[in-house]
């Protein structure tokens, strides 16, 4: 259960297009969704946090005018790369809280892998 | 806001030794502290976790110890195997946000 799927697995694109990311909870109502940025051999860096419904909160340092959030539904979450630059090249993972563990759990997807030449 | 702490950045030992990795963190309001592996390109998966009115939780090869007053946990894996190496990371979590440690390389050699 609690089963989050992200897509694309992969993407390679060009310096100065957008790219988006969606994820989708396949078994469960995602009210909230987390992404998460990491750089080889790093971290996982939040970036921002979605809310169904509502206007992303986004960490400090992260444009929000570049990395656009949209949380329309329940179950889908996008990230938007707007104006990709090679910097932007990086593995973006979304995740949520699993519903019934009152905090005490999150589920991933499986990652996107952003290549911008 | 939260803050983790994690050492060693790189870990290597014996097949059949124990690993230990540390990890501290800052705020006293974090209450949920788990554990993951991470294999190059994969999404983390948890291998164990630790809640804060808990001070010790074991799960076959692998233990997590929390110390709420030092405000410091640490993973123990017992009798390694080269399946275990891996990038671990801790995490600390209040309020529904988690806050990654910046990761430990653990090879585990045969």
């Amino acid at each position: 259960g609690a089963v989050v799927s992200q897509h694309p697995s992969w993407v390679i694109c060009k310096s100065g297009t957008s790219v988006k990311i969606e994820c989708r909870s396949l078994d469960f109502q995602a009210t909230t969704m987390f992404w998460y940025r990491q750089f080889p051999k790093q971290s996982l860096m939040l970036m921002a946090t979605s809310n169904e419904g509502s206007k992303a909160t986004y960490e400090q340092g992260v444009e929000k005018d570049k990395f656009l959030i949209n949380h329309a539904s329940l179950t889908l979450s996008t990230l938007t790369v707007t104006s990709a630059h090679p910097e932007d090249s990086s593995f973006y993972i979304c995740s949520a809280p699993i519903p019934g563990t009152g905090g005490y759990g999150y589920t991933f997807g499986s990652g996107t892998r952003l290549t911008v030449v | 806001g939260e803050n983790v702490e994690q050492h060693p950045s790189t870990l290597s030992v014996q097949e059949g030794d124990s690993a230990v990795i540390k990890c501290t963190y800052s705020d006293s309001a974090s209450n949920y502290f788990p554990w993951y592996k991470q294999e190059l390109g994969k999404r983390p998966q948890l291998i164990i976790d630790i809640r804060s009115n808990v001070g010790e939780k074991k799960d076959q090869r692998i233990a997590v110890t929390l110390n709420k007053t030092a405000k410091h946990f640490s993973l123990h894996i017992t009798e390694t195997q080269p399946e275990d190496s891996a990038v671990y990371f801790c995490a600390a979590s209040g309020s529904y946000q988690l806050t990654f440690g910046k990761g430990t390389k653990l090879s585990v050699i045969p």
